[in-house]
Formats: structure tokens, C-alpha cells, sequence
């Protein structure tokens, strides 16, 4: 089956570096790519959009300068949280759709920002 | 009003039991719409997806859905105390101005199988 592969899994940074994550589509050509943060008990919040060669569509109260979504080619999306600080925190994960393979998701990256 | 809404529970049933999850949705225009499974500290993973109205059903899985309720269900019958986890309900929202679809899920709900 579609399978994406994400990557870090979990990553400690300090407040005001740079943190990129990864995902790649590895048998499928992911048209649309789909960034989603999710907070401790609370639910998947999509945060941006992407298709590929096109700037990704921020959904209402995200930052775009913060959250910089690139998605160059079909197989490879990437996410940069820009100057992180702790309130960033959290678990982020890509889902890829394309190719009939419906919507796909990575495995996540736990994200800890000190 | 959220464009998808779940009660968060936790919801406990005893092992053996029939296990039902329920999800509304305020987008008359969607057209698919997910039942996924999210262990504690991993990403969701698909149990499965419904088009049509009615019934269907997969294993001991099976899901419901009501267009015209804007209502969709999921039964777990002989529920396992491996199926404690929450269960989240997506749904595609259109964007009317280009088409493009977006997936958007419900703040989940929690199920405890007891043994």
C-alpha cells in the first residue's frame, strides 16, 4: 500500500532555532500534501496545504513566515518551524494524497522546543 | 459551529460488547467521509471510508452514513480492550471557489475496552 515516510520522529531544539521535517511519498506521487499539528488531547488542526510546484494555502490563524511549507517536487514535502519557541511544541504530521492512494499519513514528529 | 463534532468521552464498554461512535458534520457539500484510529503518541491510521448512504461494513467494523442527518457512525462489535484508543472522524470539505478538498477531523473520541 501508499506509504509516507516521516522524518524526524522526535526532535529537541532550543527556543529561537530552526526545525525542518520531512516527508516523503515512497511508492506513490503525492499531488496535495497536508501538514496537521496536534496538541496533547486535542485533535488534528490542518495547517497548511500543498500542491506540488504551487505555495501552500495557510489555513486561517497560522503564520506563514513561521510555518514555511515546500512541496518541489511530487514525492517530497517539507515543513520548517522558523525560530521556534516552546508554545511550538507539539506532534506534526504530513498526509499525502495522489494517485488514488486516498489521503496517507506519515508517523509524526514530536517536536520539543526548550 | 465546528465543521466536525464528536462526543471526547471516553466511552467504556466490556470486552464483547458492541462499541458505537457517533460524528456530525456541518458540510452539506461533503462527499467522503474517514473513520481513523489513533493510538496514544502515534498518527492515526485508517479503519475505513464511506461514500454512499447506508451501511458498510468490514470485519467486525462497520460504518454508517446519513447525508441527509449530516451523521456518521462507526460500530466495533466484539470489542477488544486492543481497540481502546481514540477514534477520530474526518471528513472532506470543498473549497467552492476552486474545488480543492481538504480533510478535517473531529476532536476524536476516546474508547476504553474493558476486559
Amino acid at each position: 500500500g501508499a506509504v509516507v515516510s516521516q522524518h524526524p520522529s522526535r526532535v529537541i531544539c532550543k527556543s529561537g532555532t530552526s526545525v525542518k521535517i520531512e516527508c516523503r511519498s515512497l511508492d506513490f506521487q503525492a499531488t496535495t500534501m497536508f501538514w496537521y499539528r496536534q496538541f496533547p488531547k486535542q485533535s488534528l488542526m490542518l495547517m497548511a496545504t500543498s500542491n506540488e510546484g504551487s505555495k501552500a494555502t495557510y489555513e486561517q490563524g497560522v503564520e506563514k513566515d513561521k510555518f514555511l511549507i515546500n512541496h518541489a517536487s511530487l514525492t517530497l514535502s517539507t515543513l520548517t518551524v522558523t525560530s521556534a519557541h516552546p508554545e511550538d511544541s507539539s506532534f506534526y504530521i504530513c498526509s499525502a494524497r495522489g494517485g488514488g492512494a486516498g489521503y496517507t499519513f506519515g508517523s509524526g514528529t514530536r517536536l520539543t522546543v526548550v | 459551529q465546528k465543521e466536525v463534532e464528536q462526543n471526547s468521552g471516553p466511552l467504556s464498554v466490556p470486552e464483547g460488547a458492541i462499541a458505537s461512535l457517533n460524528c456530525t458534520y456541518s458540510d452539506q457539500g461533503s462527499q467522503s467521509f474517514f473513520w481513523y484510529r489513533q493510538y496514544s503518541g502515534k498518527s492515526p491510521e485508517l479503519i475505513m471510508f464511506i461514500y454512499s448512504n447506508g451501511d458498510k461494513e468490514d470485519g467486525r467494523f462497520t460504518a454508517q452514513l446519513n447525508k441527509a442527518s449530516q451523521y456518521v457512525s462507526l460500530l466495533i462489535r466484539d470489542s477488544q480492550p486492543s481497540d481502546s484508543a481514540t477514534y477520530l472522524c474526518a471528513v472532506t470539505v470543498t473549497f467552492m471557489n476552486t474545488g480543492f478538498q481538504k480533510l478535517v477531523f473531529g476532536t476524536g473520541t476516546r474508547l476504553l475496552v474493558s476486559p
